[in-house]
């Protein structure tokens, strides 16, 4: 099955600074890698996603890039706030008809101010 | 608004007291799935389901069980309880038929004792 690698576990930047997380995954027929953000005490929320035939896509100060040869992916925030301190979670699908996915064991940022 | 509601939001039993989380979704959602989340590794999905009737084992299934029958609710079934079970749930649901852009609950946190 497929096994996603997260990392950092957890990344502290200052405010303004910006953070790079970075997931690898095994399965090469993966085609679907989003991107969770969960603040504490809710539910992980969906911030962005890329599918296998697009390199890189951003919305505002998020971005998601892909290397499908190298078979990782990584999440780009810039300009950081305080509000964007949350766990961030990669996941990837599986390749048995795209209906599971695979998450990362999740990046903790903090953003001091 | 559109939500995914999950009932009870807390809960404490005790070993073999059969219990249920229901999960309900208003945005005529196709796909519907449980995942559990415990400290260090991630979300990992539990069971999950492509349309009405049509269920399909995750990657943890052992010690649940799940029903679809109406497309808005997909309750998770644990027969016997057992403290390995303590975990944080959360249920999620997508319009299309796969994995693709899923809206998560705001979870149900699961003490066995």
């Amino acid at each position: 099955g497929e096994n996603v690698e997260q990392h950092p576990s957890t990344l502290s930047v200052q405010e303004g600074d910006s953070a790079v997380i970075k997931c690898t995954y095994s399965d090469s027929a993966s085609n679907y890698f989003p991107w969770y953000k969960q603040e504490l005490g809710k539910g992980p929320q969906l911030i962005i996603d890329i599918r296998s035939n697009v390199g890189e896509k951003k919305d505002q100060r998020i971005a998601v890039t892909l290397n499908k040869t190298a078979k990782h992916f990584s999440l780009h925030i810039t300009e950081t706030q305080p509000e964007d301190s949350a766990v961030y979670f990669c996941a990837a699908t599986s390749s048995e008809g795209y209906s599971t996915l695979t998450f990362g064991k999740g990046t903790m940022l903090l953003v001091s101010p | 608004e559109a939500q995914v509601t999950q009932n009870p939001r807390y809960l404490i039993t005790v070993t073999g007291k059969k219990l249920t989380v229901t999960c309900s979704q208003n945005m005529n959602h196709e796909y519907m799935s449980w995942y559990r989340q415990d400290p260090g590794l991630g979300l990992r999905q539990i069971y999950y389901s492509m349309n009405v009737e049509v269920t399909d084992k995750g990657d943890v299934p052992e010690g649940y069980k799940v029903s679809r029958k109406e497309k808005r609710n997909f309750p998770l079934i644990l027969e016997s309880p057992s403290p390995n079970q303590t975990s944080l749930y959360f249920c999620a649901s997508s319009l299309s038929g796969q994995v693709y852009e899923q809206y998560f609950g705001p979870g149900t946190r699961l003490t066995v004792t």
